[in-house]
């Protein structure tokens, strides 16, 4: 296990739609990573939050956005759901130094089905 | 800009063999280096990583690595295979001058009995 919990673990939903990817870090991390899995482009790091604050963004849609709240839980919002997004989206975390080699440790992750 | 390269999608080795799963990266600054495993149905989890020092790393289930800065190049190694490290092993780089980190596509390890 460990130690960071995603919920749900299974959406399914339509084209067009608007859904909420939720995040629980493991106790006393303070980064928080979001990730897209798919067959075809692999894992993507989407974006990273650190404490509260964006960090680092990677191949994050503008019809996606993320936050962290202050108890550290975070939040991936997916908004006008196209096919393509069906896919296992992963949240990590680590303690997120300044110098962060750290590694990350992974939830179970969510995995979207678009119809 | 950082990439990782896996190139290999598969590997497939038998029981009791020594086992490499190949990664090669590509980074402006200083590389720390990740390998990860991901069973079916699971997230990744954390297998080693290396970031100074000795270029030999050692990490979880006997696992190990070699890091090689001429070659750029972080190979995952184990003496011996078990059928139970079939799964998907993925390499990640981060550079130590960007918050980044860049996973390869992964590679299937299938250890066979």
């Amino acid at each position: 296990d460990s130690g960071v919990t995603q919920t749900p673990k299974h959406l399914i939903t339509a084209t067009g739609q608007r859904v909420t990817l939720r995040c629980s870090p493991r106790s006393g991390d303070l980064s928080v990573y979001w990730y897209q899995q798919s067959l075809d482009q692999g894992l993507q790091f989407l974006i990273q939050y650190y404490n509260g604050e964006e960090r680092a963004k990677g191949n994050i849609l503008e019809r996606f956005s993320a936050q962290q709240f202050p108890d550290l839980h975070s939040e991936l919002n997916l908004s006008s759901l196209e096919l393509g997004d069906s896919a296992l989206y992963f949240c990590a975390s680590s303690t997120g130094t300044e110098d962060s080699n750290q590694p990350q440790h992974f939830g179970d992750g969510t995995r979207l089905s678009i119809l | 800009a950082q990439s990782v390269a896996q190139p290999e999608d598969q590997v497939n080795v038998a029981e009791g063999n020594p086992l490499t799963v190949k990664c090669t990266y590509s980074v402006s600054g200083n590389p720390y280096l990740f390998w990860y495993v991901q069973y079916p149905n699971r997230g990744l989890q954390f297998l080693l990583k290396y970031i100074t020092g000795d270029n030999l790393v050692k990490g979880s289930y006997g696992f190990e690595a070699e890091f090689n800065k001429s070659q750029t190049s972080f190979h995952l190694k184990k003496p011996s295979a078990l059928v139970s490290d079939s799964a998907l092993y993925f390499c990640a780089v981060r550079d130590n001058r960007d918050d980044k980190i860049i996973f390869g596509k992964g590679t299937r390890l299938h250890i066979l009995p």
